[in-house]
């Protein structure tokens, strides 16, 4: 298994444009994540997806849209990119069923806006 | 106030130290802990995960829950060089997409 995987690594945008992180996972996994990691901020939650057909905003929703495209695949949509938006991009999943939100991560998506 | 404080560090020890890492918290209602550890340029990876009050012990690594006094820890034994890495608490009460991480800690094993 692959576990979490996210596309692309590294990107580097200009402040208006816009692209989509890819996030995939082949864990049969129910829910899936979206996070920002900031310089003394810790990780904060964007959106979720509790499961296939289903997205709600997290702490900083502004800015992005999600789609859960399958049961596999949640996908994070900037339409016009910011500086503020410079961050490093996680995609977690928890397992069916669990009881508790143990997340497992994906390695990331370092995203820079000029 | 935050609702999870952790000490950001960097904390620095020398190989085989006992390290002790600490997190706060303020909301009663949290009932699962968990530790993330998370090396440079890596996503984070769940380390232990431990259900309301007690320790959980694996290998070198310990987790403490004090439920009373709204704190957790971690502790490693032994500490190794590899385990130079940022670690991160987290906690829910249990609602889907309500984990609450801490900042992290950086820590730095030098052999």
């Amino acid at each position: 298994n692959a576990g979490v995987t996210q596309t692309p690594k590294f990107q580097v945008l200009k402040t208006g444009q816009s692209m989509t992180l890819q996030c995939a996972q082949d864990m049969n996994h129910n829910s899936m994540y979206w996070y920002r990691q900031d310089p003394g901020m810790g990780l904060r939650l964007i959106y979720y997806s509790a499961s296939e057909g289903t997205t709600d905003k997290g702490e900083v929703p502004n800015g992005y849209n999600v789609s859960r495209l399958n049961k596999r695949e949640f996908s994070l949509r900037l339409e016009s990119a910011a500086p503020s938006q410079t961050s490093v991009y996680f995609c977690a999943s928890t397992p069916t069923g669990a009881s508790t939100d143990t997340q497992y991560f994906g390695p990331g998506t370092r995203l820079t806006v000029l | 106030q935050k609702e999870v404080e952790q000490d950001p560090g960097p904390l620095s020890v020398p190989e085989g130290a006992i390290v002790s890492l600490n997190c706060t918290y303020s909301n009663s209602a949290f009932q699962y802990f968990m530790w993330y550890r998370q090396y440079s340029r890596k996503g984070p990876e769940l380390l232990m995960y431990t259900y309301s009050s007690g320790n959980k012990e694996d290998g070198r690594f310990t987790a403490q829950v004090d439920k009373s006094s709204k704190y957790i820890s971690l502790f490693i034994r032994d500490s190794q060089p590899s385990d130079s890495a940022t670690y991160l608490c987290a906690m829910s009460a249990g609602v889907l997409g309500k984990l609450i991480f801490g900042q992290g800690t950086t820590l730095q094993v030098k052999p």
